[in-house]
C-alpha cells in the first residue's frame, strides 16, 4: 500500500482551465515535497513544504501542505500546454532520511 | 558539470547480456538512490547509499547488482535480465541531515530487454 494517495489518477483539461491535485495521508510528514515529471526523464523538484498551512506559490503553481502535515495539494491556474507531465508528491518523515513517493498524477493540457 | 547525471540514456540489451549503468551527482549529497519505474507503476525504490555504505535492498534480484565506490558515484550491474526489467531507472542523490530530504533525479536510463 502506497504512504501517500494521489488523485485523480488522470486529469485532462482544456488550455486555460484550472485544476488542483490531491496528495493524502495518514501519517505526518516533516517535509513534503512536489516533483514534475516529463516522458523519458526523471521527476524534477517543484517545492518543498514543511510548515503546517504553508501555501507556496511558483508562477501558476500554488501548493499547500495541511495543517496537520498529513496532505497536500497542488493548484494551476489557466493551465497551458507546456504543464503536462507526472506530478508526484513525496513525503519525508521525522525519523527516516529516505522519501515515500506517491503513485503520481498525470495531467494533460490540450491546446 | 551539474547537477545528476545518468549514462547511458537508452540502453538495449539481451537476456544473456552484461552491462552497467552509471551515475554521478556533483552536488556534494551523501546519499544516493536507484529506482525501477516501469509504464502506469509508481516508483520503486530498489537500492539506497549512505556514504558509500547499503542501507536498503528492498528485496531486488540478484540479476541487479549495486556498486557505490565513493559518495559521488553508484553504478547498477546489469546480468541475465529478463524482459520485465525493461523500465526507466532512475538515480537520484540527497543529504541526510536536516528537515527537507530533497532528492535530485538524473534523467534515467530506459532500458529495453529483448
Amino acid at each position: 500500500t502506497q504512504l501517500l494517495e494521489q488523485s485523480p489518477q488522470f486529469l485532462s483539461i482544456q488550455e486555460g482551465e484550472n485544476l488542483t491535485v490531491y496528495c493524502n495521508s495518514s501519517s505526518v510528514f516533516s517535509s513534503l515535497q512536489w516533483y514534475r515529471q516529463e516522458p523519458g526523464e526523471g521527476p524534477v523538484l517543484l517545492v518543498t513544504v514543511v510548515t503546517g498551512g504553508e501555501v507556496k506559490k511558483l508562477k501558476r503553481l500554488t501548493f499547500q501542505f495541511g495543517d496537520a502535515r498529513k496532505d497536500s495539494s497542488l493548484h494551476i491556474t489557466a493551465a497551458q500546454p507546456g504543464d503536462t507531465g507526472l506530478y508526484l508528491c513525496a513525503g519525508g518523515l521525522s525519523n527516516d532520511y529516505k522519501l515515500s513517493f506517491g503513485a503520481g498524477t498525470t495531467v494533460t493540457v490540450r491546446a | 558539470e551539474t547537477g545528476v547525471t545518468q549514462t547511458p540514456r537508452h540502453l538495449v540489451m539481451g537476456m544473456t547480456n552484461k552491462k552497467s549503468l552509471k551515475c554521478e551527482q556533483h552536488l556534494g549529497h551523501n546519499a544516493m538512490y536507484w529506482y525501477k519505474q516501469s509504464a502506469k507503476k509508481p516508483l520503486e525504490l530498489m537500492f539506497v547509499y549512505n556514504f558509500k555504505e547499503q542501507t536498503e535492498n528492498n528485496s531486488v534480484p540478484s540479476r541487479f547488482s549495486p556498486e557505490c565506490p565513493n559518495s559521488s558515484h553508484l553504478f547498477l550491474h546489469l546480468h541475465t535480465l529478463q524482459p520485465e526489467d525493461s523500465a526507466l531507472y532512475l538515480c537520484a542523490s540527497s543529504v541526510t541531515g536536516g528537515g527537507y530530504r530533497e532528492q535530485y533525479f538524473g534523467p534515467g536510463t530506459r532500458l529495453t530487454v529483448t
